[in-house]
């Protein structure tokens, strides 16, 4: 089963309205964290936001916000008032256990969802 | 200066060349990774190191090796390339004692086999 599924290949948004990524996960280990990245066409990795298995609340950073749903085991990423510069790929990943052990080092990608934004 | 830093950053070789391609950061982190991205399939993990003398496979380690020269290197060889490897690399670096171990990325080295 794959351990984290982006459903969604491509998503259009229209300058300054919302928009939400969706981001499925698969884990028995209670202890586990959820990354978005950003890839635009240039190529690089951008950290975008963070949320750990035992936060209480949802994280924030800027404009971005992740809709944490444990019980549904989702964690979808929300962009606020979109902007040109928000057209990318963005890709959804998870460390599993405990921080200070080797399995949570390793973080499993999705396939990622290409955003375009449009005037 | 960038953080980490990947080279060469483009490199088209012939099958059955061996390449190496290298990884270097000024973060202090222990943790370094190689991935490989390939269209629609997301990143893949190659081999992480956790430190100089501790190398672990990850999900697609056949056809590559890896060395962590010191602790602010780690290169990845291709010993015999083969098209299928055609890919964009990326080297990752974490820090043990953050509360999230977010990894940060290197700009990416594109892999072109012939």
């Amino acid at each position: 089963a794959q351990k984290i599924t982006q459903t969604q290949p491509g998503m259009f948004v229209q300058e300054k309205e919302a928009v939400t990524l969706d981001c499925t996960y698969d884990t028995s280990d209670p202890s586990y964290g959820l990354f978005w990245y950003k890839q635009p066409s240039s190529g690089e990795m951008i950290f975008l936001i963070y949320q750990g298995s035992y936060d209480q609340q949802n994280a924030t950073e800027g404009r971005y916000s992740l809709n944490f749903q444990k019980a549904r085991k989702s964690a979808n990423l929300v962009i606020s008032a979109s902007q040109l510069g928000d057209s990318a790929m963005y890709f959804c990943a998870m460390r599993e256990g405990l921080l200070n052990t080797g399995t949570a080092s390793k973080l499993t990608f999705g396939t990622g969802t290409r955003l375009q934004v449009t005037l | 200066d960038a953080d980490v830093t990947q080279t060469p950053r483009n490199r088209i070789t012939k099958t059955g060349k061996r390449i190496m391609l290298e990884c270097s950061q000024t973060k202090g982190h222990d943790r370094m990774y190689w991935y490989r991205q390939d269209p629609g399939l997301g990143l893949r993990l190659i081999y992480y190191s956790f430190d100089v003398k501790d190398i672990n496979k990850g999900e697609i380690s056949d056809g590559y090796s890896v060395s962590r020269q010191a602790q602010a290197k780690f290169s990845l060889s291709l010993e015999s390339a083969i098209p299928n490897q055609t890919a964009l690399y990326f080297c990752a670096t974490s820090d043990l004692g953050t509360s999230d171990n977010e990894q940060f990325f290197g700009p990416g080295t594109r892999l072109t086999v012939l």
